[in-house]
């Protein structure tokens, strides 16, 4: 029983370039989210999902995209990378409503 | 103002010493509350949940005060293993959820 693995747990990027977070939950949960952490500011919510096969935006979607075609998986992808996206990615996941929130080990990612 | 505010410390404590954060919240309509535990380059995680009638683990004591709109956390009898940063979580579910965490409060347990 892993919880919540993120891959990969470092990536460089050049301004301009694609890429793809991946996250896997094991605990069979609804919810799955996606945060970017940043020196001096909370944990912003990208995108979040309540079940397989839906998205929803958070606080910060913009140059993000994702998928929840499985319901233990959640990708978070950035479409053309840029230095304002460098940050430390959280993936996240629980039952939902007002419950916990388990999350992943994070994927520290530099756009240069 | 912030929807969730701490002191961002750093707090610096010696071993043994008894230490209190604070962390206040915007929205009277908040339903739920945590604290979590983040440690150098780790994911958050959860140290406790916030219960209106208060409650204990172990050296660990949270309060809410909804009339004020503040949640606290108690450490007792510091140990050098609770140098971290303690994140404050407030979730304004209700019919949609909202989970906003504060920007953490830094502390050093010295020996």
């Amino acid at each position: 029983n892993a919880g919540v693995t993120q891959t990969p747990k470092f990536r460089v990027l050049k301004t301009g370039q694609s890429m793809t977070l991946l996250c896997a939950q094991d605990m069979n949960h609804e919810y799955m989210y996606w945060y970017r952490q940043d020196p001096g500011m909370g944990l912003r919510l990208i995108h979040y999902s309540v079940g397989e096969g839906t998205t929803a935006k958070g606080e910060v979607p913009d140059g993000y995209n994702v998928s929840r075609l499985k319901k233990q998986n959640f990708l978070l992808g950035l479409e053309s990378a840029a230095p304002s996206q460098t940050s430390v990615y959280f993936c996240a996941e629980g039952q939902g409503g007002t419950d916990t929130q388990y999350f992943g080990p994070g994927t520290r990612l530099t756009v240069l | 103002r912030k929807e969730v505010e701490q002191d961002p410390g750093p707090f610096n404590v010696p071993e043994g010493a008894t230490v209190a954060f604070n962390c206040t919240y915007s929205n009277s309509a908040s339903q739920s509350f945590f604290w979590y535990r983040q440690d150098c380059r780790k994911e958050p995680k959860l140290l406790m949940s916030v219960y209106s009638s208060g409650n204990e683990d172990g050296r660990f004591t949270a309060q809410l005060n909804r009339a004020s709109q503040y949640i606290s956390l108690l450490i007792r009898d510091s140990k050098l293993s609770d140098s971290a940063t303690y994140l404050c979580v407030v979730n304004q579910a209700s019919g949609t959820y909202k989970y906003i965490f504060g920007t953490g409060t830094r502390l050093k347990v010295l020996a």
